[in-house]
């Protein structure tokens, strides 16, 4: 079982749509979790960290669920902008590594 | 004043050819990175180095040498190049430590250097 997996989609949404990834995680020593984008041909950038309480920063939520051990991304009113690979990311407790799943594509059309 | 700078972007070579890419970061950063991302466009860790110390050497070939001068630089060096190291390779830097709160763990990505193995 791979260590990060997500949905490679790609997820077709129109302009002002909300869309939803998850990302579920193996290891329950994870301590520190990420959404980082990134365009075609580009560098990952990080979006967001994910807190244990969630988090929102705009139009993007980030939630946790350790029980369950997944990760999710909420976006509302999505934007052309948005069209973008999202990667999900984990640090397990005691390695300096970031752990990064295959990603997610999303495609917002007008 | 880019953060993360690593070069060359774009390097085309044969098969049994040795090369590198250099890699130097101005953020001050103690950790820095290998990461491999391959045709899938799966990214994976390949090294790490905290302060010029090897920390992380994820089952990589021998014929890929990292090699950190000083904390602000990780370069890479591979030998007798294989069709199969064809891919995005991307240098990365970060403060370890601390809680996402704190930004730690965050990783600045370079733009990435294209290596395409003919």
């Amino acid at each position: 079982r791979k260590e990060v997996e997500q949905d490679p989609g790609p997820f077709n949404v129109p302009e002002g749509a909300t869309v939803a990834f998850n990302c579920t995680y193996s290891n329950s020593a994870s301590q520190s979790f990420f959404w980082y984008r990134q365009d075609c041909r580009k560098e990952p950038k990080l979006l967001m960290s994910v807190y244990s309480s969630g988090n929102e920063d705009g139009r993007f939520t980030a939630q946790l669920n350790r029980a369950s051990q997944y990760i999710s991304l909420l976006i509302r009113d999505s934007k052309l902008s948005d069209s973008a690979t999202y990667l999900c990311v984990v640090k397990i407790t005691g390695f300096q590594k970031l752990v990064f799943g295959t990603g997610t594509r999303l495609l917002v059309s007008p | 004043d880019t953060a993360v700078s690593q070069t060359p972007k774009y390097l085309v070579t044969q098969m049994g050819n040795d090369k590198s890419i250099k890699c130097e970061q101005n953020l001050g950063h103690d950790t820095m990175y290998w990461y491999k991302q391959d045709s899938k466009k799966f990214l994976k860790i390949m090294f790490s180095y905290n302060n010029k110390e090897l920390i992380i050497n994820e089952t990589v070939p021998n014929r890929f040498s990292p090699k950190s001068p000083d904390k602000a630089h990780l370069n890479l060096h591979i030998n007798s190049l294989e069709l199969g190291d064809s891919a995005v390779y991307f240098c990365a830097s970060s403060h370890p430590g601390g809680t996402s709160n704190s930004g730690a763990n965050v990783l600045t990505f370079g733009a990435g250097s294209r290596l395409t193995v003919l």
